[in-house]
């Protein structure tokens, strides 16, 4: 069966400096991958997603996700944190090939501060 | 493109009470999913749709829940009698076939008192 794990219940992180959001996973074939962003009372947001080829992937509003095969992870990334970055941020993970529905992680809350 | 559209927003009933929560996916996708959110479990898949059939419900809680999609741009997933434990807020996402992201509506807060 597939299965996220964010580990992360929060992150705080101050405006500038870079930013990580953690996600391990586990499949039993080969993984196709999500992050998704959830701002209050709206629903989420598809932000990247990584499917084959370079593990290094770029999505929306200047974030990246790098995807790890030997440890079974898929970092969000961004270099340069902003205020308006916080929200509620979600991995997801579906089994490549298939057609099974994605799975989600629980969420983490990222917090930037001024 | 109007996106995935749920309605309504906000519902507040009584225990007991039949509660209907209702969607219309992205005009040509052909998946639909029916989502709960809660604070403890995260993002739960309770059921979802191929051109219209049921293809999983292992993720409806009970038997008070139940979904339907009567045809390909209107789906409506209830509850029949509601729960104070129901209580969340429940999201419809629709997606095309393959290696797609989904688009999620705006989800309906369902509040059982």
């Amino acid at each position: 069966a597939q299965s996220v794990a964010q580990p992360e219940d929060q992150v705080n992180v101050a405006e500038g400096n870079p930013l990580t959001v953690k996600c391990t996973y586990s499949v039993s074939g080969n993984p196709y991958l999500f992050w998704y962003v959830q701002y209050p009372n709206r629903g989420l947001q598809f932000l990247l997603k990584y499917i084959t080829g370079d593990n290094l992937v770029k999505g929306s509003y200047g974030f990246e996700a790098e995807f790890n095969k030997s440890q079974t992870s898929f970092h969000l990334k961004k270099p340069s944190a902003l205020v308006s970055d916080s929200a509620l941020y979600f991995c997801a993970v579906r089994e490549n090939p298939g057609n099974t529905p994605l799975v989600f992680g629980k969420g983490t809350r990222l917090s930037v501060i001024a | 493109d109007a996106g995935v559209i749920q309605s309504p927003r906000h519902e507040v009933t009584e225990m007991g009470q039949e509660v209907t929560l209702r969607c219309k996916p992205i005009s040509g996708h052909d998946y639909l999913f029916w989502y709960r959110q809660t604070m403890m479990r995260g993002l739960e898949l309770l059921i979802y749709f191929n051109n219209n059939v049921p293809i999983d419900d292992s993720g409806m809680p009970e038997d008070r829940f139940s979904a339907k999609m009567p045809n390909a741009s209107f789906s409506t997933l209830k509850i029949q009698p509601s729960e104070p434990r129901d209580s969340a807020v429940y999201f419809c996402a629709s997606s095309l076939p393959g290696v797609r992201g989904y688009t999620f509506g705006s989800g309906t807060r369902l509040t059982v008192v």
